[in-house]
């Protein structure tokens, strides 16, 4: 079964300092990887995916992630963090085709003035 | 479009009252997740259609919770008694049914049983 393991509970920084958030997922076939976005008191929102080609990808809001095949990571990153980028971020995995996607317990950004 | 629409977003019910969450998902997606969120577990899979159709339920706790979805644009979650420890958000989400294209979710619906 695929499983998600996202390293970081809660991460604090200040504005402007750069983020990496880690995420390792346990599966030995090709898979389709995501990153969501859940803002307080909000749904999960789609951040960017990766699925095939360019393993460096870009999502919204000057986010992007690389996907380490042989480290089997997909950590997220963002050169200068803002203070609306406060929120709980979701890594999530599904084998290729269409099983459900299974995800990590989320990692809380907490971003100080 | 209107996106994943969940009602209601707020229920609070005594122990032992049934409790129904509905879910309206992407008109033209046909597959359809429920989700169950605690800070404890995080988000946990609950039971998935493809088609109107139950795929997997493996991830509903017990026989307290049902899941129906009797038509594309409509499903509901029962829970039927409710206990203290059913307390969570319940998000449904939806997609067209191929995976790489994720899932969009609604705005949940947080639950609370005293």
């Amino acid at each position: 079964a695929q499983s998600v393991s996202q390293h970081n509970h809660h991460v604090i920084l200040s504005e402007a300092a750069s983020l990496e958030l880690g995420c390792n997922y346990s599966y030995g076939g090709t898979v389709n990887l995501f990153w969501y976005v859940q803002y307080p008191g909000q749904h999960l929102q789609l951040l960017l995916k990766y699925f095939s080609g360019d393993p460096l990808v870009k999502g919204i809001k000057g986010f992007e992630a690389e996907f380490i095949k042989s480290k089997f990571s997909f950590n997220l990153r963002k050169p200068s963090v803002q203070w609306s980028d406060t929120a709980e971020y979701f890594c999530a995995v599904n084998a290729a085709g269409n099983t459900p996607l299974v995800f990590g317990k989320g990692t809380r950004l907490s971003v100080i003035a | 479009d209107a996106g994943v629409i969940q009602s209601p977003r707020h229920e609070v019910t005594e122990m032992g009252q049934e409790v129904t969450l509905r879910c309206k998902p992407i008109s033209g997606h046909n597959s359809l997740f429920w989700y169950r969120q605690t800070m404890m577990r995080g988000l946990e899979l609950l039971i998935y259609f493809n088609n109107n159709v139950p795929i997997d339920d493996s991830g509903m706790p017990e026989d307290r919770f049902s899941a129906k979805m009797p038509n594309a644009s409509f499903s509901t979650l029962k829970i039927q008694p409710s206990e203290p420890r059913d307390s969570a958000v319940y998000f449904c989400a939806s997609s067209p049914g191929t995976a790489h294209y994720g899932y969009t979710f609604g705005s949940g619906t947080r639950l609370t049983v005293v």
